[in-house]
């Protein structure tokens, strides 16, 4: 079992639309978990952090964590072209070394 | 600007050759990661290192070496022992206490 996976997607959502983006883990005693877009041939940039059960709302971007299902989400809301890109889900697992782990990624792409 | 500098953005290596990526960071950093991403993949952790001195071994260290002489440096060198090296190699730093990771612009390594 991968320690963190994701769906690779791609993901097509109309503009405007809800895009739902779903990330499992396998270390129950994760503590921090991200999310980070990466747009085609760049680095990967900090969208949300989530650290405690429930919803973190930032703008368009709403983050949910169920640790006792250890699920953690990203919702997009109002797409846009723009947001087409591939998103990565990444959690700190418990431990002395911190030690962050990615998952594969979910391309999403917006249709105009 | 605080940040993390990787150099060079682009790089030719030889068969046979070793090569050496560097990664600056003045954010004041304690951890500090090496990724490599293949096309269509996710990141992939070569190595990481929490404290100067001290670097762990990530999933695919074989044919990698790093050091950690200054906390705002962490170079690596793709050594021959590589035979697939051709890849976009990502640093990134993160604070001890588990907080997201910001990374660097990336370094992309072609074998010629």
């Amino acid at each position: 079992q991968k320690e963190v996976e994701q769906n690779s997607g791609p993901l097509s959502v109309p503009e405007g639309a809800i895009a739902s983006l779903n990330c499992t883990y396998s270390d129950r005693g994760s503590q921090s978990f991200f999310w980070y877009r990466q747009y085609s041939g760049k680095s990967p940039e900090l969208i949300m952090s989530i650290y405690s059960n429930g919803d973190k709302e930032d703008g368009r971007f709403t983050a949910q964590l169920n640790k006792a299902s250890q699920y953690v989400s990203l919702l997009i809301r109002d797409s846009q072209p723009s947001d087409s890109a591939t998103y990565l889900c990444a959690v700190i697992q418990r431990g002395g070394y911190q030690k962050v782990t990615f998952g594969t990624g979910t391309k999403l792409q917006v249709i105009p | 600007d605080g940040g993390i500098t990787q150099s060079p953005k682009y790089l030719f290596r030889k068969e046979g050759q070793n090569v050496t990526l560097s990664c600056e960071q003045n954010l004041n950093h304690d951890a500090m990661y090496w990724y490599r991403q293949d096309p269509g993949q996710g990141l992939r952790l070569i190595y990481y290192s929490q404290i100067v001195n001290d670097f762990q071994k990530g999933d695919i260290a074989e044919g990698y070496s790093v050091s950690r002489e200054k906390k705002e440096s962490f170079p690596l060198t793709v050594t021959s022992a590589q035979k697939n090296p051709t890849a976009f190699y990502l640093c990134a730093s993160t604070q001890i206490a588990g907080a997201e990771a910001f990374f660097g612009q990336g370094t992309r390594l072609t074998v010629v």
